[in-house]
Parts: structure tokens; sequence; C-alpha cells
């Protein structure tokens, strides 16, 4: 059975700072998704991550996927308050590509 | 486009009781699934279809029923509801090693 592990769980950080949350999950994959999720809302697709070495960014967000290590990174650089949300990863599986989920990063930016 | 929508919103049934959740897309994509989210554990999925009349059963399928008539929709039955399947549901759909896109959301009670 694919695990999904996300670290931290809760994260609060102050304005201005960076950040790194981390993605471990224990088969191969090179399928990896992060997503963001307002409180009451649904998800929104951030990066997708298709190989080893494939690094995304988009504004103060940056991921990384090193499928050796079976890990993907989010890293938060100069944090502002709007990027409060709970994120998740995904790791994609199986021939279906079947999702498998972290629990989640509660992120909380303080002014 | 409305891209994928999720009838009804809020719902709240008494153990026992049935009901169908409804899931739709607009996007042609051959992959749909329908995931429960709960506290503290992420979102799990529930079944899958890699296409119309093909359907398949994720991490936790006990309790709930999926066919698939046409690429556009995707319901999920709930047989007869207990107080455990209280959770947040989402649908969503994808094509091939694409993201997946959520619906709105489902809140279901059972009381």
């Amino acid at each position: 059975e694919l695990k999904v592990e996300q670290n931290p769980l809760f994260l609060s950080m102050q304005e201005g700072k960076n950040y790194t949350i981390y993605c471990n999950y224990s088969t191969t994959s090179d399928r990896l998704y992060w997503y963001r999720q307002d409180p009451g809302k649904s998800l929104e697709s951030l990066f997708v991550l298709l190989s080893n070495g494939a690094v995304k960014q988009e504004g103060r967000l940056m991921a990384s996927l090193d499928t050796k290590a079976r890990l993907s990174t989010l890293h938060i650089t100069a944090a502002v308050h709007d990027l409060s949300a709970t994120y998740f990863c995904a790791v994609g599986r199986g021939p279906g590509n079947q999702f498998y989920f972290g629990t989640g990063t509660s992120l909380t930016v303080i002014p | 486009n409305a891209g994928v929508t999720q009838t009804p919103k809020f719902q709240v049934l008494k153990t026992g009781q049935s009901m169908t959740l409804q899931c739709a897309q607009d996007m042609n994509h051959e992959y749909m699934s329908w995931y429960r989210q709960d506290p503290g554990m992420g979102l799990r999925l529930i079944h899958y279809s890699v296409g119309a009349g093909i359907t398949d059963q994720g991490e936790v399928p006990n309790g709930y029923n999926v066919s698939r008539s046409t690429t556009e929709d995707f319901p999920l039955r709930l047989l007869s509801a207990a107080p455990s399947q209280t959770s947040v549901y989402f649908c969503a759909a994808r094509g091939g090693t694409d993201t997946q896109y959520f619906g709105p959301g489902t809140r279901l009670t059972v009381l």
C-alpha cells in the first residue's frame, strides 16, 4: 500500500520568511501533484511534477521532485498572508494513475 | 466551461437512508474519481473510473456504489447511510497524467 507523509502537519510562519514543506512517499512513482485548499473550499491545482528532477515555480512557491529519494518539496519564499491555506501533495500510481494524498500541511502566515 | 459540478452542496441523512451524490464534468476527461475528506486524514479514494462503463474500487469503497454510463456523469450511491460516512465528498476529473480538477464538494451529515 502506498503511503504518503507530509511534514510538518502544521506550520506557523511570519511574513517574509522562507520555509519548506516535505512530502515523502513509500513506493516508486514519478508523478507528483501539489494542491492548495482554502477553508471550506475545494482543491486547487498548483503543480504537476512528472519526472525525476522536475522543478516548477509559480510566484513565491517552488516545487521539486526527487524520485530516487521518493521526496517532493514545496518551498515558500518570503511568505505573505495570502499563502495561508492547507497544502496537499498527491502521488499518482497504478494503471489508472490513482492519486494517493498526504494528510496535508496547514500553513498560517502571521503578519 | 463549468468544469466539475456536484450536487447537492449539503445533505443531512438519517442512518439507513440511501442517496445519490451527483457529479458531472464538461471537459471530456476519461478519468473520474470520488474522494472523501475527513479531518486529519487527507483525501481518500472511494471509487474511480477510467472511462464510460469501467469502474474500480479505491482505498475505502465499502458502503458506496458507482456507475459510469456516460463520459460526463459519475454518480456515487450510498446504499445505507451510516454515521461513519459523515464527511465531505469530492468528485474529480482528469485526462491522462494531467492534474485532477475537483468539484466544489458535498458536505454530508448522517445522523
